[in-house]
């Protein structure tokens, strides 16, 4: 069964201060992973896209990893801000639409919380 | 250009009555999908629209059914609402396989 694990689940940090997320999946075959951010009472918005050929991509302060060996990505935030307070979740895309979820694997999601 | 919308976006209900949310995309997108959301538990897909036309199930979909009404619509229905139902619905949307989702912002349910 195709699976996204994310860790931590939550993670209280001090404004200013770098931290990182980590994703682990499953999903086999693979075709992108994506991290989203979800602010409090909001839908989730798409921060980047991880293709199997990319290893690391950098959208201003966030910075996302992948690992296809190891089935392993992570989204690292530096300099933290308090609007960076959100939950961020993993989300891993089959090449396929079977499975009865489009091809859509979801991460429970971490729960960030900047502190001034 | 609105992206997703949803109504309404909030709704208290009592046992047993019944109740359509509303999703509307105008940004001509083949797919579209109702997740609900509780806390620990994540996004969990209850009915998904790959074209206008059909509809598959997801994770959850007893008690819900949906209707896409046309490219733009994707309704969802609570026949006889429960409890275990208050949840945060998303309506969500994108244009082919491998493309980001869009999400609508929520429509909070609580019954009764």
């Amino acid at each position: 069964k195709n699976q996204v694990e994310q860790s931590p689940q939550s993670l209280i940090i001090l404004e200013g201060k770098n931290c990182t997320l980590q994703c682990n999946y499953t999903v086999s075959p693979f075709s992108n992973l994506r991290w989203y951010k979800q602010d409090t009472g909001r839908g989730p918005v798409s921060l980047t896209i991880m293709t199997f050929s990319e290893n690391t991509k950098s959208n201003g302060r966030y910075t996302a990893t992948l690992d296809a060996d190891t089935k392993q990505s992570s989204l690292h935030i530096t300099a933290s801000q308090l609007s960076d307070s959100a939950s961020y979740i993993c989300v891993v895309s089959a090449p396929y639409s079977g499975g009865g979820a489009d091809g859509l694997t979801f991460g429970k999601g971490t729960h960030l919380i900047i502190q001034p | 250009n609105a992206g997703v919308t949803q109504t309404p976006k909030f709704q208290v209900l009592k046992t047993g009555q019944s109740m359509t949310l509303q999703c509307a995309q105008d940004m001509n997108h083949n797919s579209m999908y109702w997740y609900r959301q509780d806390p620990g538990m994540g996004l969990r897909l209850i009915y998904y629209s790959a074209s206008e036309g059909t509809t598959d199930k997801g994770e959850v979909p007893n008690g819900y059914n949906v209707s896409r009404l046309n490219k733009r619509e994707f309704s969802l229905r609570l026949e006889s609402a429960a409890p275990s139902q208050t949840s945060v619905y998303f309506c969500a949307s994108r244009y082919l396989m491998d493309n980001e989702q869009f999400f609508g912002p929520g429509t909070r349910l609580t019954v009764l």
